[in-house]
């Protein structure tokens, strides 16, 4: 089944202990991204990546940092969690170019609470 | 327009009724227009990627039409039905690979 794998889905954590949140798509997709959503802001992209060692900045990328080192996997690392990134946060995968049919799959989210 | 903007923010309509929202986008450096579905507590799921200007694309009762000149596509839902309430949120996808997503519209059919 093709799908986006986002682990845990639930996390509370403490202010300053560094976290990851996996992201896995069985898809061969190249493009994968991660965003936040907030009450009353939508979803906001905080970084992407093209392909495999390429990843470039979203909107909001402060406090957060990625990696790419295989194509079917993006973590997002939170070096030293705050209070402001207590979201819900999304993973998602597409195809990056190809005529068009770059919709994104997305998988189910982490809600991560920083106390 | 400097950001992905959508209206009406929030909609409510009886059962039958049909319904059209807007998103509008910056129309520089345009690569596609997607359309989601995002019901509670699921994920964003996937409605229409659209790409050419004039695209109108379908499916079942919910279709979409793109104008990239003026930076504007539309959201019709014929006939809303009680599971047609969800958030729809359109994304613009850039050309340097960039998405931006709308804050989205709240569907609510009343049966």
């Amino acid at each position: 089944e093709a799908q986006v794998t986002q682990n845990p889905r639930y996390l509370i954590t403490v202010t300053g202990k560094k976290l990851t949140v996996t992201c896995s798509q069985n898809m061969n997709h190249e493009y994968m991204s991660w965003y936040r959503q907030d009450p009353g802001l939508g979803l906001r992209q905080i970084y992407y990546s093209m392909n495999v060692e390429v990843t470039d900045k979203g909107d909001v990328p402060e406090g957060y940092k990625v990696s790419r080192k295989e194509k079917r996997n993006f973590p997002l690392i939170l070096e030293s969690p705050s209070p402001n990134q207590t979201s819900l946060y999304f993973c998602a995968s597409s195809l990056r170019r190809t005529g068009g049919n770059t919709e994104a799959f997305f998988g189910q989210g982490t809600r991560l609470t920083v106390v | 327009i400097l950001n992905v903007e959508q209206s009406p923010q929030s909609l409510h309509v009886q059962e039958g009724d049909s319904t059209n929202f807007t998103c509008s986008f910056p129309s520089s450096n345009f690569y596609a227009l997607h359309w989601y579905r995002w019901e509670t507590a699921k994920s964003p799921e996937a409605l229409f990627v659209m790409t050419l200007n004039g695209d109108e694309k379908k499916k079942g009762r919910i279709s979409a039409t793109l104008n990239t000149k003026e930076g504007y596509s539309y959201l019709y839902i014929k006939g809303s039905q009680p599971e047609d309430s969800a958030t729809y949120l359109c994304a613009q996808k850039t050309s340097y690979d960039k998405v931006i997503f709308g804050p989205g519209t709240s569907l609510s059919v009343i049966p």
